[in-house]
């Protein structure tokens, strides 16, 4: 297993247009999470699955922001209408049930979205 | 809502010397409390955790210290090596809960 993956790396997209990221977590994980990372600041949650179930859902995700995992597996983050606003890093992350770990999350190297 | 605080952006320190990594938070519900390192174009790596029952983990050159009372956690690094320059992130969550993060402090060991 090659950890977690993202992709794209790197996203340009004018304003108002629809972008879609995609994540892989690694396959024996089943909670897979979703953060924003904008320059200067930590990582803000967004939203997290168990398996293919949304759990929880952050303020900060408007309604233009749409995640979703078919079959528990990969993850997509979809944002419609991009804003300049939502230029930020955008990073994914998976881990094993807390009991059965230390608690670590796995990241995967994000996906940086520059809207134009 | 900042319930994760490090409010040092830096720290330098000199190879071979001490690094004490600080961070606060508010929400006392929280009771696990892990630390991250980044490296730039990388994701955030796990580097070392701590539950609320203990007041001490130990791995290697790097110790988590917590202290409940006070809300307050610190990471040292002994002794500092080059290659652990990097932004750290502490992070807190409750039970099975995200986690919630700060803003990093950017760590820089000198040779």
């Amino acid at each position: 297993d090659t950890g977690v993956s993202q992709d794209p790396r790197h996203k340009i997209t004018k304003r108002g247009q629809n972008v879609t990221f995609r994540c892989d977590p690694i396959s024996e994980h089943n909670r897979l999470y979703w953060y924003r990372q904008t320059l200067g600041q930590g990582p803000e949650f967004l939203t997290y699955f168990q398996n293919e179930a949304q759990l929880e859902k952050s303020r900060l995700l408007s309604d233009r922001f749409s995640a979703e995992r078919p079959k528990g597996s990969f993850s997509t983050l979809e944002i419609q209408r991009t804003e300049q606003g939502d230029s930020a890093m955008y990073l994914c992350a998976s881990s094993a049930n807390r009991v059965e770990t230390n608690y670590g999350y796995t990241f995967g190297s994000g996906t940086r979205l520059t809207v134009v | 809502d900042q319930q994760v605080k490090q409010n040092s952006p830096s720290l330098s320190v000199q190879e071979g010397r001490i690094s004490i990594l600080n961070c606060d938070y508010t929400n006392s519900m929280f009771d696990y409390f892990l630390w991250y390192k980044k490296y730039p174009a990388e994701g955030p790596t796990f580097l070392i955790s701590i539950s609320s029952i203990k007041d001490k983990n130990e791995d290697g050159r790097f110790t988590v210290f917590l202290n409940k009372s006070a809300k307050h956690l610190s990471l040292h690094i002994v002794p500092s090596q080059p290659g652990d320059s990097a932004v750290y992130f502490c992070a807190a969550s409750a039970s099975n809960n995200d986690m919630r993060f700060g803003a990093g402090t950017r760590l820089t060991v000198k040779p």
